[in-house]
């Protein structure tokens, strides 16, 4: 089983809708849990960052966390075209080893 | 003022030939990285240098070499470079193991 799984999408939604994208991971010593966003032929940005469970709202974002069925999500309200890109979920684990990024979800909001 | 920057952004190459990619980030972070994205966009780590210290050596042929001078600069040399080498290369730091990265924009590596 790998680390961290994400669905690739791609994921399509018309503009002011509600997006939910989501990831699993095997490891429960994980407790440091992000989002990042990446633009095409961008850098990855970290968008959200929690520690350990529980929900995190910035604005339109909120990340949630729920460690006993290893399960994080991140939800996006009154979705916008400028949302379109793709989004990586990291999980980490102590100092010294490097986050784990699940393989994204490719998100398309159109107007 | 561009935090992590990476230069130079495209590389386009032959077979064969040896090659570096230059990071430097001017945020005051303690640790560095360097991840490969291949075309399906999957991010995987190679290597992490924390104070100049080489922390993290994943799984990566050792035609790989990193070099770090100090502790805001973190080079990647490649030789004999492989058509799989292409993808792009992401530099990344961090205050900390385990706080949020700031990635550089990438080079974009094309084995020819």
């Amino acid at each position: 089983q790998k680390e961290v799984e994400q669905d690739p999408g791609p994921l399509s939604v018309p503009e002011g809708a509600i997006v939910s994208l989501n990831c699993t991971y095997s490891n429960s010593a994980f407790q440091y849990f992000m989002w990042y966003r990446q633009y095409s032929r961008k850098g990855p940005e970290l968008l959200m960052y929690t520690y350990s469970s529980g929900n995190k709202e910035d604005g339109r974002f909120t990340a949630q966390v729920d460690k006993s069925s290893k399960y994080i999500s991140l939800f996006i309200r009154d979705s916008q075209p400028s949302d379109s890109a793709t989004y990586l979920c990291a999980i980490g684990n102590q100092a010294g080893t490097a986050l784990i990024f699940g393989k994204g979800t490719t998100l398309s909001v159109s107007s | 003022d561009t935090a992590v920057s990476q230069t130079p952004k495209y590389l386009v190459t032959q077979m064969g030939n040896d090659k570096s990619i230059k990071c430097e980030q001017n945020l005051g972070h303690d640790t560095m990285y360097w991840y490969k994205q291949d075309s399906k966009k999957f991010l995987k780590i190679m290597f992490s240098y924390n104070n100049k210290e080489l922390i993290i050596n994943e799984t990566v042929p050792n035609r790989f070499s990193p070099k770090s001078p100090d502790k805001a600069h973190l080079n990647l040399h490649i030789n004999s470079l492989e058509l799989g080498d292409s993808a792009v290369y992401f530099c990344a730091s961090s205050q900390g193991g385990q706080s949020g990265y700031t990635f550089g924009s990438g080079t974009r590596l094309t084995v020819v």
